[in-house]
């Protein structure tokens, strides 16, 4: 079965600090996302990886396969940023999956708050 | 450009009683999907559809019925609400294109079965 694990759960910090977000899971993928789900419910769409590094303002996300191993960084935080967190992944085989189209399984979600 | 519209946004029902969620999409996507997010538990996917008229199952079928009779809706039933349905129903979709596109979702549909 795949599991996908993120840490902390939860993770308070102060404005300006440098965030890291961790996701690991069990099983071969072929692509990692991150999405952002805000207080008021919205899920967006972060990034998508299928290897190394991808960078979008202040948010860089990093995967190593070998690992199975991805971070979500944040630089220089901002109350804007708070949210959760969410890691999902794409199993090269379909058995893993959480079913459907995509076979996306997804981690719980990691609760960012950054006070001002 | 509306992106994905879910109506209704809250609803509160009795056990035993029926409704249907509407998810609605303006950018020509075939993929829809319909999830469900529980508390201390990540999205889980219901239904899914490949295109128009076709629907399939997910990881968490039972009790739900889904629709796509036009390529821009994609509609979750409830026959017979459950306290196990009490949860806020998420609508995604995405172009059929490369297996890695990203999945656009609503804002979601809070949903409380007494």
């Amino acid at each position: 079965k795949n599991e996908v694990e993120q840490s902390p759960q939860n993770l308070t910090a102060q404005e300006g600090e440098f965030i890291t977000i961790n996701c690991s899971y069990s099983v071969g993928i072929s692509a990692l996302h991150w999405l952002q789900q805000h207080p008021g419910g919205g899920i967006v769409s972060l990034f998508m990886l299928s290897s190394g590094k991808k960078k979008h303002g202040r948010l860089i996300a990093t995967i190593n396969i070998q690992e199975k191993h991805s971070s979500l960084h944040i630089t220089a935080s901002h109350p804007r940023d708070s949210a959760v967190y969410i890691c999902a992944v794409r199993p090269f085989l379909i058995m893993y999956s959480g079913g459907g189209a995509d076979g996306l399984t997804f981690g719980k979600g990691t609760h960012l708050i950054i006070q001002p | 450009n509306a992106g994905v519209t879910q109506t209704p946004k809250f609803r509160v029902l009795k056990t035993g009683q029926s409704m249907t969620l509407l998810c609605a999409q303006d950018m020509n996507h075939e993929y829809m999907y319909w999830y469900r997010q529980d508390p201390g538990m990540g999205l889980r996917l219901i239904h899914y559809s490949v295109g128009e008229g076709t629907t399939a199952k997910g990881e968490v079928p039972d009790g739900y019925n889904v629709s796509r009779l036009k390529k821009q809706n994609f509609l979750l039933g409830l026959e017979s609400a459950a306290p196990s349905q009490t949860s806020v129903y998420f609508c995604a979709s995405r172009f059929r294109g490369r297996p890695d596109q990203p999945q656009h979702f609503g804002d979601g549909t809070r949903l409380s079965i007494l």
